[in-house]
């Protein structure tokens, strides 16, 4: 069965610092990965996703992931965070490009000023 | 991408009564999920909804507590039955895109 780890419950980071966030999947196949956002109150944003190709991806606001298929991870980075980033991120990993997703357990960011 | 709507967006019930939300999206679409997010947890999958087929459950959710109406490829509901504080979440609709699945604003649930 697929399952997600996100191993750090609570990050936290100054403004400017840079940020990074682990993702560690168990999947039987080649993997649909993505990253999701959700502030306060808030809806899931979609960040960015993996299917294939480049295992260096973009998202928005700035944020990147680089897919490690050694190493089943899929880790969410930023050069330089914001105080509005400050969030619970959520990692995924999808069976299929539309399908159901199974969740990590989430990473909540707080922002240092 | 796809734009969801949800109703209402949060209630305060009480134990052994059930509240029906509504999730409606702005375009056909052929898969919806319903997720549960209980407080400081992360999103667990309910259902899987199609249209013109009965709503496939996940381990542990059951038709009876949790039923699902997925009456057009535009909407569907998921009603909380014989609600207890143990339902207290956000419940969250979402469809399958080309690519991706989005994200309705969910529903915050309090039951006293």
């Amino acid at each position: 069965a697929q399952s997600v780890t996100q191993p750090d419950i609570h990050i936290t980071v100054s403004e400017g610092a840079s940020l990074e966030l682990r993702c560690n999947y168990s999947y039987g196949a080649t993997p649909y990965l993505f990253w999701y956002v959700q502030s306060p109150g808030q809806g899931l944003q979609l960040l960015l996703k993996y299917f294939s190709g480049d295992t260096l991806v973009q998202g928005i606001k700035g944020f990147e992931a680089e897919f490690k298929r050694s190493q089943s991870s899929f880790n969410l980075r930023k050069p330089s965070v914001h105080w509005s980033d400050a969030a619970e991120y959520f990692c995924a990993v999808g069976h299929g490009a539309g399908n159901m997703l199974t969740f990590g357990g989430g990473t909540r960011l707080m922002v240092k000023p | 991408s796809a734009v969801i709507s949800q109703k209402p967006s949060r209630d305060i019930c009480q134990r052994g009564t059930s509240l029906t939300i509504q999730c409606q999206v702005d375009s056909q679409v052929t898969m919806m999920f319903w997720y549960r997010q209980q407080p400081g947890q992360s999103l667990t999958l309910i259902a899987t909804a199609n249209q013109g087929s009965e709503a496939t459950y996940e381990s542990g959710f059951v038709i009876d507590k949790f039923p699902i109406s997925r009456p057009n490829l535009t909407f569907s509901t998921l009603t909380v039955s014989n609600m207890s504080p143990e339902d207290s979440s956000i419940y969250l609709c979402s469809v399958s895109g080309a690519d991706t699945q989005y994200f309705g604003p969910g529903t915050r649930l309090t039951v006293l």
